[in-house]
């Protein structure tokens, strides 16, 4: 069954303009990681950033940050200022902790950045 | 300098065939993945190994084996190749076998003609 969610296939954004991503997961535990990764068309794998489920303060990496509800179970990519190199597919993927290191994927959003 | 490396990038080759795909790290991790990506871009779990034991080994054929001579090295091993195999293969790392950040290989494109 399906844990991670991306409800956008596709989003597009102007250049230095702001973004907001969507990811829905579904688990039990209480203690999880969740994860953004960006895939440009180079195919590498890039780590944006990292939640940790039991930290109540949002993650943020330059001028990428999250919106982590966790009720919610909702945990959205915030890009400001976007820019050309941000253009990529973005997965988000969560850490269940009883699973090994299992990393669920969601199906990505492709991102295009405009000039 | 890089830090999960894979050989090859790409692979083509012809159903039936067997063939190898190499990863290495010099994180100094204890534990390594293989995800396959499909044509869809999804990204689903094979294996895993810490210290060179196998932890992880999802409902993957056994035509796929992998084996890990030492704690830097991963590599997959897939017999009888056929044309659904084609997809791209990650190679990923990580200190800790739960609760960590992964850190993925360029990726090898396998396709099967």
């Amino acid at each position: 069954a399906q844990t991670v969610t991306q409800s956008q296939p596709e989003m597009s954004v102007q250049e230095a303009e702001t973004v907001t991503l969507s990811c829905t997961y579904d688990t039990s535990e209480s203690d999880y990681y969740l994860f953004w990764y960006k895939q440009p068309p180079s195919r590498q794998m890039i780590l944006v950033i990292r939640q940790e489920a039991y930290k109540q303060q949002n993650a943020t990496e330059n001028r990428f940050s999250v919106n982590f509800q966790k009720a919610a179970k909702s945990f959205s990519l915030k890009i400001s200022d976007s820019q050309l190199g941000d253009a990529a597919m973005y997965f988000c993927a969560s850490d269940r902790g009883s699973t090994l290191g299992r990393l669920y994927f969601g199906r990505g959003t492709q991102l295009t950045v405009w000039p | 300098d890089t830090a999960v490396s894979q050989t090859p990038k790409y692979l083509v080759t012809q159903m039936g065939n067997d063939k190898s795909i190499k990863c290495e790290q010099n994180l100094g991790h204890d534990t390594m993945y293989w995800y396959k990506q499909d044509s869809k871009k999804f990204l689903k779990i094979m294996f895993s190994y810490n210290n060179k034991e196998l932890i992880i080994n999802e409902t993957v054929p056994n035509r796929f084996s992998p084996k890990s001579p030492d704690k830097a090295h991963l590599n997959l091993h897939i017999n009888s190749l056929e044309l659904g195999d084609s997809a791209v293969y990650f190679c990923a790392s990580s200190q800790l076998t739960r609760l960590d950040t992964q850190y993925f290989g360029p990726g090898t494109r396998l396709t099967v003609l």
